[in-house]
């Protein structure tokens, strides 16, 4: 069975401050995908990023970040300068492809304030 | 926006009673996803479709059910309304290929 967990229920920072999400995954499958959503307020998932798990590279799209780490089995999340906007509940999700359905296992969602 | 367009956005219904929900996927996407959100928890995965058929489905009671049309848009249906049924559902749709699913702005759904 697939398990995420993202220990930070909420999060609150002034704008400009950095700030990174953790979550951390259980799965016994070699192959496995890793994704970051964002939730705001008006409830529609949006989908930030994807790796594999044989893709170890971090990345950095603009003010986002992302460190995966296979040997803690980590996959955080960092925003640089954040921003009032950037407040909403973030989600860290996991996908195996050893059954037929490629269903998402998310974690319990980290709510980020960020105040001006 | 996603493309991904679910109706309707709010629903209250009476425990005991059935409801329907609809979603359109992505243009090319032939996988549709359906997830429970409830107030406060992450998605809880309820089923899958892949080419009208159902091909996956989470720990959830056969009142949930189903259906994914030609044009890969799709219906959950739940039946006998409880109240723990409150919770927003999302749709999501994915192509062939999995780059990661896209989702709906969901239906609100409360029971009362």
């Amino acid at each position: 069975a697939q398990k995420v967990t993202q220990a930070q229920t909420e999060i609150s920072v002034v704008e400009k401050e950095d700030v990174t999400l953790d979550c951390v995954y259980e799965t016994r499958d070699t192959t496995y995908y890793l994704f970051w959503y964002k939730q705001p307020p008006s409830g529609e998932l949006v989908f930030l990023i994807r790796r594999n798990s044989f893709d170890e590279q971090n990345e950095i799209s603009g003010r986002y970040s992302w460190n995966f780490q296979k040997s803690t089995s980590s996959f955080n999340f960092t925003i640089t300068a954040s921003q009032v906007v950037d407040s909403a509940v973030y989600f860290c999700a996991l996908r195996v492809d050893s059954g037929s359905a490629r269903q998402l296992t998310f974690g319990s969602g980290t709510q980020l304030t960020v105040l001006p | 926006e996603t493309g991904v367009t679910q109706s309707p956005t709010h629903l209250i219904k009476t425990r005991g009673q059935q409801v329907t929900l609809r979603c359109s996927s992505q243009s090319g996407h032939n996988t549709v996803s359906w997830y429970q959100q409830a107030l406060g928890q992450g998605p809880q995965f309820i089923f899958q479709y892949y080419r009208e058929e159902e091909n996956g489905r989470g720990n959830f009671p056969p009142r949930f059910s189903g259906l994914q049309f030609p044009n890969y848009s799709s219906e959950l249906n739940v039946n006998a309304l409880e109240l723990d049924d409150s919770a927003l559902y999302l749709c999501a749709s994915t192509s062939g290929s999995g780059m990661g699913a896209f989702f709906g702005q969901g239906t609100r759904l409360t029971v009362v």
